[in-house]
């Protein structure tokens, strides 16, 4: 089965930190995404990866980066956490071009005072 | 961009109702899958189905890709199949688009 984690289950954040969310996906995939869900809104891609180091901007980057230095990791930065990134957050990965289905982890709640 | 519509947004059942849940979608796509938001907030796939008709269990799907729908089958619903439905479509390069979800709620 493939296994999608996250690192943490629940974060809370002041204003202002720098914020790291960690993936990791056990199944060799090629992409990696990050989404953001909130109540009306539903979910809405951040970033995606499709290969080691390389990385497309999503629908809502804004306030955002990612890395991805190892094909099984791919992290979320929030450089400047502010109150409206307060949200959860979604990893994702699939296989590739050949095969898009994909798996989610946790989830991560996020919630920056 | 492309448009995802599900419905209902909501359905409240009791235990061993039929349900079917709908997805519309704006364009052609690559692929569709359906799942299923549990109250913890993981979400677990149903079914990976750009076209045709799938069974697993209790629930079924069936994609219509030329007339841009999907459909999800709940038969026999259980108190462990409330949460929210979501319904991703693929229209390029592997990003899915999500639907706004069905949010179903099965009493006993």
């Amino acid at each position: 089965d493939v296994k999608v984690t996250q690192s943490s289950r629940y974060l809370v954040k002041r204003t202002g930190e720098k914020v790291f969310l960690e993936c990791v996906q056990d199944m060799d995939h090629e992409n990696m995404f990050w989404y953001r869900q909130d109540p009306g809104l539903g979910l809405r891609l951040i970033y995606f990866s499709y290969d080691v180091k390389m990385k497309e901007k999503g629908d809502i980057p804004e306030g955002y980066s990612v890395s991805r230095e190892k094909k099984e990791r791919f992290s979320l930065i929030l450089e400047s956490a502010s109150t409206n990134q307060t949200s959860m957050y979604l990893c994702a990965s699939s296989l590739g071009s050949l095969n898009t289905e994909a798996f989610f982890g946790q989830g991560t709640r996020l919630t920056v005072v | 961009g492309i448009q995802v519509e599900q419905s209902p947004p909501d359905l409240i059942l009791q235990e061993g109702a039929n349900s079917t849940l709908r997805c519309n979608f704006s364009d052609s796509v690559n692929n569709l899958q359906w799942f299923h938001q549990n109250p913890w907030g993981q979400l677990i796939n149903l079914f990976y189905i750009p076209s045709g008709t799938k069974q697993n269990g209790r629930l079924s799907a069936t994609t219509v890709a030329t007339e841009r729908y999907s459909l999800l089958y709940i038969s026999s619903s259980q108190t462990t199949d409330s949460g929210v439905y979501f319904c991703a479509v693929e229209p390029d390069t592997d990003k899915l688009i999500f639907g706004t979800g069905t949010r179903l709620q099965v009493f006993p």
